[in-house]
């Protein structure tokens, strides 16, 4: 069953505007979530994170909203560039940090066009 | 700026063959990471090391062994390799264990079993 959920395999945006990335979890012990990008042939790199004490974490273009009661959180960026064109996925973890276990979604292709 | 850095790149095994992934990393890192990536699927944790000289396992760890030679380096081994290991291999770290430590990642190894 999985347990982190990114239910739109792709999405596409114009350059200049938001792109929005969801992620849905089933397991209401995640305490801390975080998103990768990854481009083609490279490893995936870090991009932001939110624990669940926050609903909301700011790194320039990009923030991160976490809804706890809708089990949600999505990824903005703004505003987008065709250099954020990648795989994005969203993985968690539970207890505190002392469990090393990532869960990770499938990844959600995003493609700015210029 | 090297980073994490595996080796091979790619490899093609035949059935019942054996091999080590190499992963070592130049950033004083405690802890160290081994996932693997198939087609559609999120990254899934393999074995990891919290700290060295110590070893365990993840998510999907039958048919693969790990040793964590020193500080730097972490190599996978499959002892007969199998096709449903085809994937494609991360190896990670992070500078102290726990799932809220965001982590670095390889280029990875891919990986093809015939």
């Amino acid at each position: 069953d999985q347990q982190v959920k990114q239910n739109s395999p792709s999405l596409s945006v114009q350059e200049g505007r938001i792109s929005i990335l969801n992620c849905d979890y089933t397991n209401s012990m995640f305490d801390y979530f975080l998103w990768y990008k990854k481009y083609p042939a490279e490893g995936p790199t870090f991009l932001i994170s939110i624990s669940s004490i926050k609903d909301k974490n700011e790194d320039g273009r990009f923030t991160v909203f976490l809804n706890k009661s809708a089990k949600h959180l999505s990824l903005h960026i703004v505003p987008s560039q065709p250099g954020d064109s990648a795989v994005y996925f969203c993985a968690a973890s539970a207890g505190g940090g002392s469990n090393y276990k990532l869960t990770f979604g499938k990844g959600t292709l995003l493609t700015v066009n210029p | 700026n090297a980073g994490v850095t595996q080796t091979p790149k790619f490899q093609v095994l035949k059935t019942g063959q054996s091999m080590t992934l190499q992963c070592a990393q130049d950033m004083n890192h405690n802890s160290m990471y081994w996932y693997r990536q198939d087609p559609g699927m999120g990254l899934r944790l393999i074995y990891y090391s919290a700290s060295e000289g110590t070893t365990d396992k993840g998510e999907v760890p039958n048919g693969y062994n790990v040793s964590r030679l020193n500080k730097r380096e972490f190599s996978l081994r499959l002892e007969s390799a199998a096709p449903s290991q085809t994937s494609v291999y991360f190896c990670a770290s992070s500078p102290v264990p726990g799932g809220n430590q965001p982590q670095h990642f390889g280029d990875g190894t891919r990986l093809s079993i015939l």
